[in-house]
Formats: structure tokens, sequence, C-alpha cells
């Protein structure tokens, strides 16, 4: 069955950076891509993002495109998504999702279990 | 920016039909999914492409369309239906996946 399971709860200081890691299984990794989406505690979900597993073509949302980076390992089946110079409103849960395509939409049709970050002092 | 727009909170009684609605724009033009998520846990995908509905998600789960507005419909609503629900598309002008704001389904 399809899985994806993502590294576990992290904190940080403000300034810093982090980096989640989601495992995929049960599926071919390269023939979807892998989305990033975040929830701030008691907020909407927010997507990040997104990476093509075959190709490694990133697409950024524009809110965070000059401080996230997306990269795959294929022969891992893994997908990591690192955030830099992090601030208190970055704390928030970070799940990947597989993405299924039909032209340029996407839904998501299996997340990761979720890893908060907290951002503090 | 492009934006999603559902009522915070939807309340019905057990067995009632509950109907959320999510409107924008660019509805008629994009296909929208919706996901359910309960307290704690990763969200549930229970509609996509409008109407479609993904095998295991029970069949009083239904989509649908009219103008800029988008329908999720549950019927027969048990007390485990009791979550928040997300509407998603895509804005077309920058590529990008959008979420509406959320509402909170009470069964009461």
């Amino acid at each position: 069955q399809v899985q994806l399971v993502q590294s576990g709860t992290d904190m940080k200081k403000p300034g810093a950076s982090v980096k989640v890691s989601c495992k995929a299984s049960g599926y071919v990794f390269t023939t979807y891509t892998i989305h990033w989406v975040r929830q701030a505690p008691g907020q909407r979900l927010e997507w990040m993002g997104f990476i093509n597993a075959a190709t490694g073509h990133t697409k950024y949302s524009q809110k965070f495109q000059d401080r996230v980076t997306f990269t795959r390992d294929t022969s891992a089946n893994t997908a990591d998504m690192e955030l830099n110079s992090l601030r208190s409103e970055d704390t928030a849960v970070y799940y990947c999702s597989r993405g299924n395509r039909y032209y340029d939409m996407y839904h998501f049709d299996y997340w990761g279990q979720g890893t908060l970050v907290t951002v503090s002092s | 920016s492009y934006e999603l727009t559902q009522p915070p909170s939807v309340s019905v009684s057990p067995g009632q039909t509950a109907r959320i609605t999510c409107s924008g724009a660019q509805l008629p033009k994009q296909f929208t999914s919706w996901y359910r998520q309960k307290p704690g846990q990763a969200p549930v995908l229970v509609i996509y492409k409008d109407t479609q509905r993904p095998s295991g998600i029970p069949e009083r789960f239904s989509g649908s369309i009219s103008g800029t507005t988008v329908t999720l419909t549950i019927s027969g609503v048990q007390t485990e239906d009791e979550a928040d629900f997300y509407c998603q598309s895509t804005d077309s002008i920058s590529s990008s996946m959008v979420f509406g704001g959320g509402t909170k389904l009470t069964v009461l």
C-alpha cells in the first residue's frame, strides 16, 4: 500500500534552517510529484510547492521561493524540504503528499503523517 | 492573489444532509478537490476533479459544481463525519495550488 513516512518533530531557533524528509513506498516513486503543504496552529492548509520525482523540476509558491528548497533521491525514494531563515511564524506541521496531475492541476491522494516544526528562541 | 472562500462552520444533526460550499473565480475552469481533516491527523482526499470519489470513501460523499461555486454534499451525516473540510484548486495565473479557509462540520 502507498505510504509516505516523514521525519520526526524538530525544534529550531530563529534564523536557523530545518530539513524535513519524506520516504515513499508502495508505488513507483518517479511517476508522481511530491507536494509540500504546511499548517500553522489553528490555521488553514498552505501549499508550499512541489518537486517532480522523475526530473527533479521544482515549483515553489511565491511566498516561499526565496527560502525553500525541495530535493529528491530516486535511489532511496525520498523527498526533502529545507526551509531557511526560520522565524516564529514558520512554526507549523509540515506535510508531504503525493500529487496526481491532470494538465497543470493536481490533487493529493496520499499524505505523510506530518512533521511538527517549532521555531523558538 | 487568488482565494477560495468557504463558510467557517456548518452544523447538522445526524442523518441530515450537510452542504459545504467553496467559491472562486476560476473554479469553472479548474478542478476542485476536497479534503477531510480530523484533529491531529493528516488530511484525507474525499473528492477530486469536482465530482470523483476515491476508492474507500463512502458514497454519501459527493461533489458538484455550479458556476463559480463547488459544493461538497454529505448525505446521512454520521457523528464520525465531524471534521474540518478544505477545498483545493489551482490558480492558473501562477500555476499554484490554493486551499480554502476550511469549514468546521459539527454534527449536533
